[in-house]
């Protein structure tokens, strides 16, 4: 079995960096997502990590530490419409007994203030 | 090239009826995958299809059941409504097996039971 865990909201300033927490306990570990959620729409992906370390792709930027099941995404320069729940998820293995399809964390509903 | 595109959109029912939704993949996308979102247990996995066959299975009961045709659009069936049905149902379909490619979601179907 898999537990995500992230925080359930988060609050910033326009223009400022925030940075989304995920941690997670699996009994193995295929890969990590980032998807982005407005109210009544569908997710999109972000990002996907699977080695450690920083991937960046434009304002956004997501980190992996397998050793700890650590997970962040930061994200720069925010705008208004940066507002919207970012869903964690983690894709076990089969070989850990799991599958891989992934396993999504509750999400962080982030309200960005001008 | 057109998106993931889920029908209805929105369905009222009573407890005891069924449904089928229908979700039509990215053209020349093969995997169709299934997820029931709410608010308290957020985005849960139900199926994925493939080539016409169930190839992983959520922790469900029996009365959720799908299917996929040969144009790779699936359909998903809930019988005897419950009240605790009602949620967004999101379609995602990815190039191979959901297992190794990204997913793209549907707008969704928010299914109100009452």
């Amino acid at each position: 079995g898999q537990n995500i865990d992230q925080p359930t909201e988060m609050t910033a300033t326009e223009g400022a960096i925030v940075q989304i927490n995920c941690t997670y306990q699996t009994s193995g570990f295929n890969g990590l997502f980032w998807y982005q959620q407005h109210a009544g729409e569908a997710p999109t992906f972000l990002s996907y990590n699977v080695l450690d370390g920083l991937e960046e792709k434009g304002r956004f930027s997501s980190f992996l530490s397998r050793s700890k099941g650590y997970s962040y995404l930061l994200l720069k320069e925010l705008q208004m419409k940066d507002s919207a729940s970012y869903l964690c998820a983690v894709r076990d293995s089969p070989a850990s007994g799991g599958s891989y399809i992934p396993t999504f964390g509750r999400g962080t509903s982030l309200i960005v203030h001008p | 090239k057109a998106g993931v595109t889920q029908t209805p959109r929105y369905l009222i029912k009573t407890r005891g009826q069924q449904v089928t939704l229908s979700c039509s993949p990215i053209s020349g996308h093969r995997s169709v995958s299934w997820y029931q979102q709410t608010p308290g247990q957020g985005l849960q996995f139900l199926f994925e299809y493939f080539s016409e066959t169930q190839r992983n299975k959520g922790n469900f009961p029996g009365r959720f059941s799908g299917r996929q045709f040969s144009n790779s659009r699936s359909e998903m069936n809930v019988s005897t409504l419950e009240l605790g049905d009602s949620a967004l149902y999101l379609c995602a379909s990815s190039l191979g097996r959901a297992s190794y490619n990204e997913q793209f979601f549907g707008p969704g179907t928010r299914l109100t039971v009452l």
